[in-house]
């Protein structure tokens, strides 16, 4: 199983407004992230946690606030956020500190956000 | 910050063609990985690479890792109409838990 679930699968908000995104992955990976992506564009990389810990932090405005609760799961909390803020937000995880051949990074189906 | 180059950015083919695709780097990576992507949806893996020189199938795709370890193709035979969809290139330098470093993608659109 390669699955990595993501709520909700769109969400609207104004720029007033604070709300969370929920990923979560039961294949026993250390690693997670979260990415930001514009239409017909590569994801760009915004968070990496690596067994529970913030390990990258792409420069983010602090609107963004990432959270990993525990190995399973991971949130990102949203605030004051911006019209150009809207795009798809991909979360994805990998296995962690293992011998090569388990790096790839398995992505969820991401949550379509609208900022108004 | 560092880019792979990608290309083609588009191609359009009709059904039952051959497709090819290719990213090259200034730089050297220790895997290469390649994903598709349907519109909505996250990318979906398709062919991980982690040895200079290595050949990988997984059905009518096939990958290689290029010998100098700056550069990966991938290979789509007798594409089929459900292969429509933007392909990614990405590359790794690290291990777990390092940045992947994407290509801009290519944009297949595949005529029945």
């Amino acid at each position: 199983d390669t699955e990595v679930t993501q709520t909700p699968k769109h969400l609207v908000m104004g720029m007033t407004n604070k709300k969370s995104l929920k990923c979560e992955q039961h294949m026993g990976h250390r690693a997670m992230y979260w990415y930001k992506q514009k239409a017909k564009k590569p994801p760009e990389l915004m968070f990496v946690y690596s067994y529970e810990k913030l390990s990258i932090n792409e420069s983010v405005p602090s609107r963004f606030s990432p959270e990993c609760p525990n190995s399973s799961l991971l949130n990102l909390h949203l605030h004051a956020l911006q019209p150009e803020d809207s795009a798809l937000y991909l979360c994805a995880s990998s296995q962690g500190k293992q011998p090569p051949g388990t790096y790839e990074q398995y992505f969820g189906p991401g949550t379509r956000l609208t900022v108004t | 910050g560092q880019q792979l180059n990608q290309s083609p950015q588009s191609m359009f083919i009709q059904e039952g063609e051959d497709v090819s695709m290719n990213c090259t780097s200034s730089s050297i990576f220790n895997t290469w990985l390649w994903y598709k992507q349907d519109p909505g949806e996250g990318p979906v893996l398709l062919i991980a690479l982690y040895k200079a020189g290595e050949l990988t199938s997984n059905g009518r795709l096939t990958a290689q890792f290029g010998i100098t370890r700056k550069d990966s193709f991938l290979n789509i035979s007798a594409s089929i109409p459900s292969d429509v969809g933007i392909y990614f290139c990405a590359g790794l330098k690290g291990t777990s838990g390092s940045r992947l470093t994407f290509g801009e993608g290519t944009q297949l659109t595949v005529n029945p």
